[in-house]
C-alpha cells in the first residue's frame, strides 16, 4: 500500500499569500495519478486536480498541481477567503487507493 | 447535475449490523463504478469498498482490508441504488460515510461526492 504524507500539517497565511502543499508518496505512484480534494467545515470534498495536474470543472487558475514519481505538489497562488480549508491528497495509480492526513490551511 | 444521497446511519452497538444506502441521479448509474468513502470524527480519509460498473467485469467488488469480511457493497442498478452492508461494527467503524463516483478506473479519483451519513458505535 502507498503511504501519502502530508505536509506541513497547518498551513498559517494571510489573505493574498502564496501557499505551497506537498504530497510525498512511500513509492513512485504510477502515471501520476494524484488528486488533491479541498474539504471545507461541515461539508464533504470537492475534487480540485486530478493526474497530478489536471484542474477539474469549476476550479479557479489560481490553484495547479504539479510533480511527479513521489512528490506532488498543490500551489494556491494568492490565498482568497474561500481558500482556508483542509486539503486532501489521493493516489489512484495502485490498489488500493489512499489519501495523504490532510494540511489545514488556516487565516494568520 | 450528478447527486448522491446517503441514508441508513445511526447510532448501533459494537457487534451490531446496519445498511447504508445511496440514491444516485443525474447520470448513467449502471455506467459507473461507485464507492464507499469514510471519515472518523476529526479525522482524515479512508477508502472502504468500491463495486464496479457496467465497464469490465460488471459488479466486480473490492474493499480495504479494515472491513473486509464483515462490510458487504452491493448496487441495484434498477433502483439507482448502492448499498452497503455493516456487520461486526467495532467502535472504530464510527464515521461519516461517503458514497461517491470514481472516475478514469474503478478506483479512480472522486469527482462526486454525496453529503455523508454518520454512522456511530457505541454502547
Amino acid at each position: 500500500e502507498i503511504v501519502l504524507t502530508q505536509s506541513p500539517g497547518t498551513l498559517s497565511l494571510s489573505p493574498g499569500e502564496r501557499a505551497t502543499l506537498s504530497c510525498r508518496a512511500s513509492q513512485s505512484v504510477s502515471s501520476n495519478f494524484v488528486a488533491w480534494y479541498q474539504q471545507k467545515p461541515g461539508q464533504a470534498p470537492r475534487l480540485l486536480i486530478y493526474a497530478a495536474s489536471i484542474r477539474a470543472t469549476g476550479v479557479p487558475d489560481r490553484l495547479s498541481g504539479s510533480g511527479s514519481g513521489t512528490d506532488f505538489t498543490l500551489t494556491i497562488s494568492r490565498l482568497e477567503p474561500e481558500d482556508f480549508a483542509v486539503y486532501y491528497c489521493q493516489q489512484y495509480g495502485s490498489s488500493p487507493q489512499t489519501f495523504g492526513q490532510g494540511t489545514k490551511v488556516e487565516i494568520k | 447535475e450528478v447527486q448522491l444521497l446517503e441514508s441508513g446511519g445511526g447510532l448501533v452497538q459494537p457487534g451490531g449490523s446496519l445498511r447504508l444506502s445511496c440514491a444516485a441521479s443525474g447520470y448513467t448509474f449502471s455506467g459507473f463504478a461507485v464507492s464507499w468513502v469514510r471519515q472518523a470524527p476529526g479525522k482524515g480519509l479512508e477508502w472502504v469498498s468500491t463495486i464496479s460498473g457496467s465497464v469490465g467485469i460488471p459488479g466486480t467488488t473490492y474493499y480495504a482490508d479494515s472491513v473486509k469480511g464483515r462490510f458487504t457493497i452491493s448496487r441495484d442498478n434498477s433502483k439507482n441504488t448502492l448499498y452497503l452492508q455493516l456487520n461486526s461494527l467495532r467502535p472504530e467503524d464510527t464515521a461519516v460515510y461517503y458514497c461517491v463516483r470514481p472516475r478514469i478506473r474503478d478506483e479512480g479519483y472522486i469527482d462526486s461526492w454525496g453529503q455523508g451519513t454518520l454512522v456511530t458505535v457505541s454502547s
